[in-house]
């Protein structure tokens, strides 16, 4: 079965820090990859999907930046936070299942980082 | 561009009664639609989906959804709600770009059940 590892599960982190939060993906191949952003109250924005290893696209300007260096393994990073990258971040996957057919439509979430930046 | 409208922001309830929670969409070409439930801390996940064939959608803990495409609509239905169905919902809908499908979310409804 599949499953989607994200950590740490919590976060805080004073203003001005580098951030790294990781998403691994196993029990499939070649996925797409997605960051999410939810603050309270404007529900689920997207960051950051990913097609390939290598490939990034970068929904909303921003503080952050993400990279993919292996197919089942997807970082979120920043160089300085700013209070308002508090956030709880999500992390999902869609692809092919291993042994079955190939279908991006849904996309399975992780257990989520919660970031907090003072 | 497509978008999704949840009207509802926090839905209350008692146990055992129906609940309906609405969602609207807004799109130039055939779309996919899903809803999914979110826990407190916890991360999203699937209640059902949508992507073609009946129009009436079954998926887990009970839920049912609508797929009206005159009226945009894709609201999620109980027929009676427990306690733990205290949650987030979200409705999302996607497009095909070239093989990398995103979701749009709506922004949520909270669920609260009441005893």
């Amino acid at each position: 079965s599949q499953t989607i590892h994200q950590w740490p599960a919590t976060l805080v982190q004073p203003v001005g820090s580098p951030l790294s939060l990781e998403c691994t993906v196993e029990g499939t191949s070649n996925p797409n990859l997605y960051w999410y952003r939810q603050a309270a109250g404007r529900g689920l924005q997207l960051l950051f999907y990913s097609v390939g290893i290598g490939q990034i696209s970068s929904e909303v300007p921003q503080n952050l930046s993400a990279s993919r260096p292996q197919d089942r393994q997807f970082i979120l990073s920043s160089k300085k936070l700013l209070l308002s990258d508090s956030g709880f971040y999500l992390c999902a996957w869609s692809g092919g299942l291993a042994g079955g057919p190939v279908t991006y439509n849904e996309q399975f979430f992780g257990p989520g980082t919660r970031l907090t930046v003072l | 561009a497509q978008s999704v409208t949840q009207l509802d922001s926090q839905v209350p309830v008692f146990e055992e009664a129906p609940v309906e929670l609405r969602c609207n969409y807004s799109s130039s070409v055939s779309v996919y639609l899903f809803w999914y439930v979110q826990y407190p801390n916890q991360g999203l996940q699937l209640l059902l989906k949508y992507l073609s064939g009946s129009t009436l959608v079954k998926g887990i803990n009970g839920f049912e959804a609508e797929f009206n495409k005159s009226q945009t609509s894709f609201h999620l239905r109980k027929p009676s709600v427990h306690i733990s169905d205290t949650a987030e919902y979200f409705c999302a809908v996607s497009e095909s770009q070239g093989g990398s499908e995103k979701l749009v979310f709506g922004k949520g409804t909270k669920l609260t059940v009441n005893p």
